[in-house]
């Protein structure tokens, strides 16, 4: 597509549930991103991935979080026993590789309640 | 370690005055780039400039210019003549060489009055 697609666009959630939040990139990106921003702060990195492989999930906060790119294409940011705390949008973003610049899509606005 | 600062969390100016929004980074990498963007109330990020370490010339598009001071690590923006349409959120962003993952300051509201 042209650009990165982010579904869906909000999703309300009770406590304990698990979610899973879709991302499309552009087509032909190799690395792919996921940043999570909470009210009032800048995005937060969470994971990138090159390719198929997880590069750096430095960012994720516990192991309730988990991102897969199976394809190396869409990815999925799964997350299990969700916390009102987990609430948030959500950002992914893609680039083409080395060098290139950050497109990111519109965000999942998570809300836990 | 990476690290962005925008020391300025809020500015309000009035219409058709200039506004320089602050950024000071800080990171070990020799190769980086520095980013700016716009957050609008609508939530998506606009992509406004990137700049690699290596070009320290400042930069001007149209009402924005960019001053890349690597002696002081910082990476200022500033609007020229601001409009309403210019009020969002701004954020600094730095991708280091070496971790390949773009870090974003905090923020700086911009509220441009009429």
């Amino acid at each position: 597509g042209a650009g990165v697609s982010q579904t869906p666009s909000n999703k309300v959630t009770e406590k304990g549930k698990y979610v899973e939040l879709r991302c499309d990139p552009i087509s032909g990106h190799t690395a792919l991103y996921w940043y999570r921003q909470s009210l009032g702060q800048g995005p937060e990195f969470l994971i990138y991935f090159q390719g198929t492989g997880a590069a750096d999930d430095s960012g994720l906060p516990n192991d309730r979080f988990f991102a897969v790119r199976p394809e190396g294409s869409v990815s999925t940011l799964k997350i299990q026993r969700t916390e009102r705390g987990d609430s948030a949008v959500y950002l992914c973003a893609s680039r083409p590789g080395e060098g290139g610049g950050y497109t990111f899509g519109s965000g999942t606005r998570l809300t836990v309640v | 370690a990476q690290k962005v600062t925008q020391a300025q969390t809020e500015i309000s100016v009035v219409e058709k005055e200039d506004v320089t929004l602050d950024c000071v980074y800080e990171t070990r990498d020799t190769t980086y780039y520095l980013f700016w963007y716009k957050q609008p109330p609508s939530g998506e990020l606009v992509f406004l400039i990137r700049r690699n370490s290596f070009d320290e010339q400042n930069e001007i598009s149209g009402r924005y210019s960019w001053n890349f001071q690597k002696s002081t690590s910082s990476f200022n923006f500033t609007i020229t003549a601001s409009q309403v349409v210019d009020s969002a959120v701004y954020f600094c962003a730095l991708h280091g060489g070496a971790t390949n993952k773009l870090i974003f300051g905090t923020g700086t509201l911009l509220a441009v009055q009429p």
